[in-house]
Parts: structure tokens; C-alpha cells; sequence
């Protein structure tokens, strides 16, 4: 079975510093990694995903997490964040799947509030 | 963009009543999907949905739970007799089809939500 650790539940950070955003995982087979946000009153959107290959993956909005295998880890970072970054941010898991579609098992979350 | 939507964004609902989420997938997806998020907890697989028949479902989705395509573009979670317990943010989302060799790592597409607040 697979399980998603997210270390902080929320991470304040002012506007224009660099942000990372902790995930860790469990598996005993190779998966597939997300991670979404949630904007206020919106739904969950891709910020980026790993399927394979190079390990570090670039998102939208200037957004990259990179894979590390060893430490089952794969941490989002932005160098320099906007107010307009505050949201919750999930970090998902996969496992691949023999019936062509994908089972997400999600982290508890972080709140990321950016302070001007 | 093409995007998942559902209906109601808001239900309130009386205890032991029968619920129907409404939701419209992406036209061209295969791969149909409930989530919930209950107040405060992670967001939790419900079901999964392909070629009108549910292909994976969790230990959560017991016999109150129901899923229906009733015509080419509607997705539907029905929840009978519903519980204080069920009141959550209930999420449709959908994929496409996964390659040739079923694997996949398609994204999945997230609707806004429905929020049940059972009473």
C-alpha cells in the first residue's frame, strides 16, 4: 500500500522569499508523483507531475519538485513566491495502473500563506 | 480549457435523505472519478468508472454509495439514506485513456467540488 507524508501542515513565508514544500512517500512499488493546488473556493488543479525520466520537473506558475528515489522524497520549490501562491498544495501518489487510469492517494495538505 | 464541472456547488441535506451529485466530465475522457474531503482530513479515493462499469472502488464506497452514467455526458454519485458522517466536499474528476500498455500517467481533472452538509 502506498501513503503520502506531507511534514507541515502550513508554511507562512513572505512575499518574494523562496518556498519548499515537503513531501514524502511510501511504497514498495514505483509510482507515479503530483502534486495539485487548491485555490480559495476552487478546485484541485496540476501544478506538475513525475512519471519518469530527468528528476527534476518543472510546473506552471514557476513551480518544480524533484524526485529523489533514496528518500522517497519529491519536495515543491518556487524561488520567489507571489501573494497570489497562498493556497493549499497536495502532494499525490499513484501507483501505475494496469487498467490504463490513475488512483490518487493523497497527502493531508500544506497551507502556504504568502504575507506582502 | 475544457473543465470538470458539478453541480450543486452547496447541498444541505436532512439526515436519512437521498443525495444525487451531478457532474460533467471532460468530453473526450474515458476515466471517471468521485474523491471526497471531509473537513479537515486528506482527500480519499472514492471510485473509479470506465466503460460503464466501476473499475476500483474504496472500502468507504459501501452499498449507500451509487454511480451512474445515465446519458453520454453526465456522471453521477448518489448517496442513499445519507449520514452526519457524509457531509464532506465531494470532488468529480476525470482522465483520459492510459496507453497501450494500461499504464498511465494521465492527468487527472478535478471539478470545483460539491459541498454535502448533512443535518
Amino acid at each position: 500500500a502506498q501513503s503520502v507524508t506531507q511534514l507541515d501542515s502550513q508554511v507562512p513565508v513572505f512575499e518574494e522569499a523562496p518556498v519548499e514544500l515537503r513531501c514524502n512517500y511510501s511504497s514498495s512499488v514505483s509510482v507515479y508523483l503530483f502534486w495539485y493546488v487548491q485555490y480559495p473556493n476552487q478546485g484541485l488543479q496540476l501544478l506538475l507531475k513525475y512519471l519518469s525520466g530527468s528528476t527534476l520537473v518543472k510546473g506552471i506558475n514557476g513551480f518544480e519538485a524533484e524526485f529523489n528515489k533514496s528518500q522517497t522524497s519529491f519536495h515543491l520549490r518556487k524561488p520567489s513566491v507571489h501573494i497570489s501562491d497562498t493556497a493549499e498544495y497536495f502532494c499525490a501518489v499513484s501507483p501505475p495502473g494496469s487498467g490504463g487510469y490513475n488512483k490518487l492517494i493523497f497527502g493531508a495538505g500544506t497551507r502556504l500563506a504568502v504575507h506582502p | 480549457e475544457p473543465e470538470v464541472t458539478q453541480t450543486p456547488s452547496h447541498q444541505v441535506t436532512q439526515m436519512g435523505q437521498e443525495v444525487i451529485l451531478r457532474c460533467v466530465p471532460i468530453s473526450n475522457h474515458l476515466y471517471f472519478y468521485w474523491y471526497r474531503q471531509i473537513l479537515g482530513q486528506k482527500v480519499e479515493f472514492l471510485v473509479s468508472f470506465y466503460n460503464n462499469e466501476i473499475s476500483e472502488k474504496s472500502e468507504i464506497f459501501d452499498d449507500q454509495f451509487s454511480v451512474e452514467r445515465p446519458d453520454g455526458s453526465n456522471f453521477t454519485l448518489k448517496i442513499r439514506s445519507t449520514k452526519l458522517e457524509d457531509s464532506a466536499m465531494y470532488f468529480c474528476a476525470s482522465s483520459e485513456a492510459g496507453d497501450r500498455e494500461g499504464l498511465s500517467g494521465n492527468t487527472i481533472y478535478f471539478g470545483e467540488g460539491s459541498w454535502l452538509t448533512v443535518v
